[in-house]
């Protein structure tokens, strides 16, 4: 039983097309990341979310939206695709703050690479 | 601004021997975590430090934590050709849900 999965696992596409990627965790925990990982393998967070509630956005592109429908589901939606979106994008889920008011453990999926051509 | 350096980029070494990768960071944090990734998988978290911690250990890995220094080890006994991966340190700030991630080290253990 998978606890972060995200679709599809590959995903090559044009230039300027629009295209989206979905991801849906069984953890039951309140808070789901978006992150980018470029070819060096930086890891960059792009947002989150805290049951429904966008929480953090970092200076990413308005092209890209997020989306999450209830707190299992973060998806992701990317339109104009550019040749720099090419990436591996990870989603990750945890508990939030809890009661430490520490960022707990992150819990990834096995991430989409987007080749954009 | 990206928060954690890990130090060094790349290790090479042969099984049975010891691996040390080194983090530093440039602000104050509340943890820090380390990860692991194996080519072309997710990130699997392996140990978390609190800022008031100075030692951590989990099974073969060691984690050290100098507040002071804004520094942290991983030090990983007895390596094993399964412990070849990348690894990545991340710290967490107080308050924020947000994680930042190094730019990790890329682990070789030779047979």
């Amino acid at each position: 039983d998978t606890a972060v999965s995200q679709t599809p696992k590959y995903l090559v596409t044009q230039m300027g097309n629009d295209k989206s990627i979905k991801c849906e965790q069984n953890l039951g925990h309140d808070t789901m990341y978006w992150y980018k990982q470029d070819s060096k393998k930086f890891l960059k967070i792009m947002f989150s979310y805290n049951n429904k509630e966008l929480i953090i956005n970092e200076t990413v592109p308005n092209r890209f939206s997020p989306k999450s429908p209830d707190k299992a589901h973060l998806n992701l939606h990317i339109n104009s695709l550019e040749l720099g979106d090419s990436a591996v994008y990870f989603c990750a889920s945890s508990q939030g703050l809890g009661t430490s008011g520490q960022t707990g453990e992150l819990f990834f999926g096995e991430g989409s690479r987007l080749t954009v051509l | 601004s990206q928060q954690g350096e890990e130090d060094p980029q790349a290790l090479s070494i042969q099984e049975g021997e010891n691996a040390t990768m080194n983090c530093s960071y440039k602000t104050s944090i509340n943890n820090l975590q380390w990860y692991r990734q194996n080519s072309g998988r997710g990130l699997v978290h392996l140990i978390l430090i609190r800022s008031n911690e100075r030692e951590k250990h989990s099974g073969r890995l060691r984690v050290t934590l100098d507040t002071s220094k804004k520094s942290s080890s991983l030090l990983i006994t007895a390596s094993r050709a399964a412990d070849t991966a990348s690894y990545f340190c991340a710290t967490g700030q107080g308050g924020s849900e947000k994680l930042v991630f190094g730019k990790g080290t890329k682990l070789t253990v030779n047979p």
